[in-house]
């Protein structure tokens, strides 16, 4: 199993500043990889696939990079509703592996 | 608009039986690989079954092999995930999710509300 491990755990941040996540695989996962974003009480919703592709009606100031193992998601310029917790996920290999997830919260 | 619509969720005790239900529409649930993925309280997101377009082909997570049965009804576009012999560990809010793709082995584009299931005595 890939393991998937998210850095910081805690992320704060005041409203306008540039945030940047990380996510590590234990192995390579190619370009096979996504960001998502869940806010309390709701589903996740999609936000980057393919590493870099943003999905639909995401804003630019979402960006991801990376391939392989080492992966970042970039926001930036932080705006009130984008406080909530991320999570990466591989989708390389069986089973599909999600990360313990990075909350972004208000400094 | 895509929509998935879970149901099913509820109270059960350990070693029972649950079978969730996943309404779809808005988009050809026919030519669309389907997952579940589950959250328990306060924790992460775990993928638990993936099933293919004709749902000949399904994939499990370990801790829930011979337990939980992924399944799907075309003609009705309904998703389902019959699970058995629950234990306490199995306590999280289930989702349906649509695969991006097609084929299987996908992150997901759609997500439900979700349904809560809780394994207790």
């Amino acid at each position: 199993e890939i393991v998937m491990t998210q850095s910081p755990a805690t992320l704060s941040v005041s409203p306008g500043e540039r945030a940047t996540l990380s996510c590590r695989a234990s192995q390579s996962v190619n370009s096979n990889f996504a960001w998502y974003q869940q806010k309390p009480g709701q589903a996740p919703r999609l936000l980057i696939y393919g590493a870099s592709t943003r999905a639909t009606g995401i804003p630019g100031r979402f960006s991801g990079n990376g391939s392989g193992t080492e992966f970042t998601l970039t926001i930036s310029s932080l705006q009130s509703e984008d406080f909530a917790v991320y999570f990466c996920q591989q989708y390389n290999n069986w089973p599909l592996t999600f990360g313990g997830g990075t909350k972004v919260e208000i400094k | 608009e895509v929509q998935l619509l879970e149901s099913g969720g509820g109270l059960v005790q350990p070693g029972g039986s649950l079978r969730l239900s996943c309404a779809a529409s808005g988009f050809i649930f026919s030519s669309y690989a389907m997952s579940w993925v589950r959250q328990a309280p306060g924790k992460g997101l775990e993928w638990v079954s993936a099933i293919s377009t004709s749902g000949a082909s399904t994939y499990y997570t370990d801790s829930v092999k011979g337990r939980f049965t992924i399944s799907r009804d075309n003609s009705k576009n309904t998703l389902f995930l019959q699970m058995n012999s629950l234990r306490a560990e199995d306590t999280a809010v289930y989702y349906c999710a649509k695969d991006l793709r097609q084929w299987m082995g996908n992150c997901f584009d759609d997500w439900g509300q979700g349904t809560l299931v809780t394994v207790s005595s």
